[in-house]
């Protein structure tokens, strides 16, 4: 199984500030890897897919970079929306998900 | 509008069954891969089965390999989950997810959208 290791595990930012987010595999998964978002009490909403597509409707402050192992989501400068928990997901060998990285206003 | 709406969550006892659906509307359904993905505090998020658009394909996590079936009924837009000999570690919230084809290209192959999720319960 091929596992995704997310850090931070917690961000404490401010509105209009950058954030990176970080997705390590444990194995190359070449580009096969997505990013969602999470709120509470709701489902996920796919942000980016195949490391740097933005999925329907996503702003282009997010965007994803990375090859390999190493992933990175960026979103340029964060709205109130913006804080909630993402996720990063690979389909290289089947499906699995990291454990998340809550961005959280500080 | 694409929507998918779970249903048939609940409390269940250690060894018993239960049945989940999802109904989908907003697009064409025979299109997609749908999906069961789940969600617990403890584990996180795990991928627990898949089907093709005709519903001749199926595979399933191996925690839940044997015990669950998924299927699907094009004519109804509906995809379902049987879950039997369910234990308390398949307690979670489960949500119906359009996508999850492994072969799949484009954002179809990913998990696109996900429903609002039902809560599954086990516990004597």
């Amino acid at each position: 199984e091929i596992v995704l290791t997310q850090s931070p595990a917690t961000l404490s930012l401010s509105p209009g500030e950058r954030a990176t987010l970080s997705c390590r595999a444990s194995q190359s998964i070449a580009g096969y890897l997505a990013w969602y978002q999470q709120k509470p009490g709701q489902g996920l909403r796919l942000l980016m897919y195949d490391v740097s597509n933005r999925a329907t409707g996503i702003p282009a402050r997010f965007s994803g970079s990375g090859s390999g192992t190493d992933f990175t989501l960026t979103i340029t400068s964060l709205e109130p929306e913006d804080f909630a928990i993402y996720y990063c997901q690979q389909r290289s060998g089947w499906f699995t998900f990291g454990g998340g990285t809550k961005v959280e206003i500080k | 509008e694409v929507q998918l709406v779970e249903s048939g969550g609940g409390l269940v006892q250690p060894g018993g069954s239960l049945r989940l659906s999802c109904a989908a509307s907003g697009f064409t359904f025979n299109d997609f891969w749908m999906s069961w993905v789940r969600q617990t505090p403890g584990k996180g998020l795990e991928w627990v089965a898949n089907t093709n658009e005709a519903g001749g394909e199926r595979y399933y996590a191996d925690s839940v390999k044997g015990r669950f079936i998924i299927s699907r009924d094009n004519a109804k837009n509906s995809v379902y989950l049987q879950m039997t000999s369910l234990r308390v570690e398949d307690a979670a919230v489960y949500y119906c997810v359009r996508g999850g084809g492994l072969a799949v290209s484009g954002t179809k192959g990913w998990f696109d959208p996900w429903g609002q999720g039902t809560l599954v319960t086990v516990s004597s």
